[in-house]
């Protein structure tokens, strides 16, 4: 079976700070990992996924996240937040069979304070 | 990007009433949707899925006679929750899965999400 740990269940930064959600996962097969974001009283939005190739990915707006197969981790980073980066961010991982069944995290949420 | 519409956003019923949730993919085709469902503050759990023409699998605990799934067409995908309980009050969220022969991976695409109470 697969699982996510997401340790911080709320981090507070402040404005133009660096940030790092973190993402460590358990799983006895090859996954898919993911980050998705939640705003309030919405559905997700995914922000950036891992698939396969280079272990570093980047999302459009300044989110990168980097896969570690030895950590099992895949820790979300951005060097400068904003205050619209308020949300709940989920990290999640998909067996590579034909199921695709997402496994979620417990959430991390960001509040980003001026 | 692919969309996925949820309807009603909101609904509140009365305690022992069914409530009926339609999930659509608005300009894809998804032969596999899922539901989820959210706990104020909490992550989301998968409660089925559910592929067109054949009958939902549901996940260990959630109850398919209580949680009714229809996938009648490529484009929609029902969820009824049957003699709804102050306790099914929930957040539930759809995904569609689009289907891309060349891809290796087919991304999920979530709705908005419904926001049941009970009475």
């Amino acid at each position: 079976a697969q699982s996510v740990t997401q340790l911080d269940s709320q981090v507070p930064v402040f404005e133009e700070a660096p940030v790092e959600l973190r993402c460590n996962y358990s799983s006895s097969v090859s996954v898919y990992l993911f980050w998705y974001v939640q705003y309030p009283n919405q559905g997700l939005q995914l922000l950036l996924k891992y698939l396969s190739g280079s272990t570093l990915v980047e999302s459009i707006n300044g989110f990168e996240a980097e896969f570690n197969k030895s950590q099992t981790s895949f820790h979300l980073r951005k060097p400068s937040v904003h205050i619209s980066d308020t949300a709940e961010y989920f990290c999640a991982v998909s067996r590579m069979d034909s199921s695709y069944k997402l496994i979620f995290g417990s959430g991390t949420r960001l509040l980003v304070r001026p | 990007g692919a969309v996925v519409s949820q309807h009603p956003s909101r609904v509140i019923c009365k305690s022992g009433t069914s409530v009926k949730i339609e999930c659509r993919s608005l300009d894809f085709q998804a032969t596999t949707m899922f539901w989820y469902r959210q706990f104020p503050k909490q992550s989301l759990m998968l409660m089925a899925t559910s592929n067109e023409g054949s009958k939902a699998t549901y996940e260990q605990g959630v109850e398919k006679d209580k949680f009714l799934i229809n996938h009648a067409s490529l484009t929609l995908s029902t969820l009824t929750v049957t003699s709804a309980h102050p306790e099914d009050s929930s957040f539930y969220i759809c995904s569609a899965r689009e289907i891309l022969g060349w891809s290796s991976y087919n991304e999920q695409f979530f709705g908005p999400g419904t926001r049941l109470t009970v009475l």
